[in-house]
């Protein structure tokens, strides 16, 4: 398996503009988190998805922020308005969850570098 | 409720010395723990996992990890140390439980280690 899929791997984009991150999940898993990274910040938790349901979306910044999981292989967080302070890395995590897997063990991407100027 | 909290936000070490990262959990269930490792500019990868077997674990690149219970415990440690070996490295606390709803990891703030040639 590829492991999980991100892209674009790195966005550039200027303030007030439109920004989507694509991710592909580990083939066969049902759990998909997206986190975000910075450094002041550290690793935070966005949003997850168990079998394409939104579970959990406590850790999304506001309104601006949105994410889809239309199938199990496919998952987009979009960002629009994008502004400066979402300047970030943005990973994609999937996991094997509930009694089919032996733990939350969870697969990341290489992370998505969003710069908005 | 969990959480996790790593002692040291920064440790450094000379080549050839041992390494020594440690982690305190507090869990309200059984919990799994991991250490996560992230090389500079690349995403998380699992170097170990405890699920409910053997308290001393064992992961990749000679890192080694023990669960001990009554220390709410899970320090990381290497034998010696490699010039590769310097990253940040998380410890994460997830619910056991293998239900619906508990498959979030809550990851600490890393510890940054530096290796001194």
């Amino acid at each position: 398996d590829a492991g999980v899929i991100q892209s674009p791997r790195h966005e550039v984009t200027e303030m007030g503009q439109e920004v989507t991150l694509r991710c592909k999940p580990i083939s066969g898993h049902n759990s998909l988190f997206w986190y975000r990274q910075t450094m002041m910040r550290g690793l935070e938790l966005l949003i997850y998805f168990n079998n394409n349901v939104p579970i959990d979306d406590s850790g999304m910044p506001e309104d601006r922020f949105s994410a889809k999981m239309p199938n199990a292989s496919f998952s987009t967080l979009k960002i629009q308005p994008s502004e400066p302070r979402d300047s970030a890395v943005y990973f994609c995590a999937s996991s094997l969850s509930g009694l089919a897997g032996d733990s939350n063990e969870q697969f990341f991407g290489p992370g998505t570098r969003l710069t908005v100027l | 409720a969990q959480s996790v909290t790593q002692l040291d936000s920064h440790v450094s070490v000379s080549e050839g010395t041992p390494v020594l990262l440690r982690c305190n959990y507090s869990s309200s269930y059984s919990p799994s723990l991991f250490w996560y490792v992230q090389h500079p500019n690349k995403g998380l990868q699992l170097l170990l996992k405890y699920t409910s077997a053997a308290t001393l674990v064992k992961g990749i690149n000679g890192f080694e990890a023990e669960f001990k219970k009554s220390e709410t415990s899970f320090h990381l440690t290497k034998p010696s140390a490699h010039m590769s070996d310097a990253a940040e490295y998380f410890c994460v606390v997830s619910d056991r439980r293998r239900d619906f709803g508990n498959e979030k990891l809550t990851f600490g703030t890393g510890t940054r280690l530096t290796i001194i040639p």
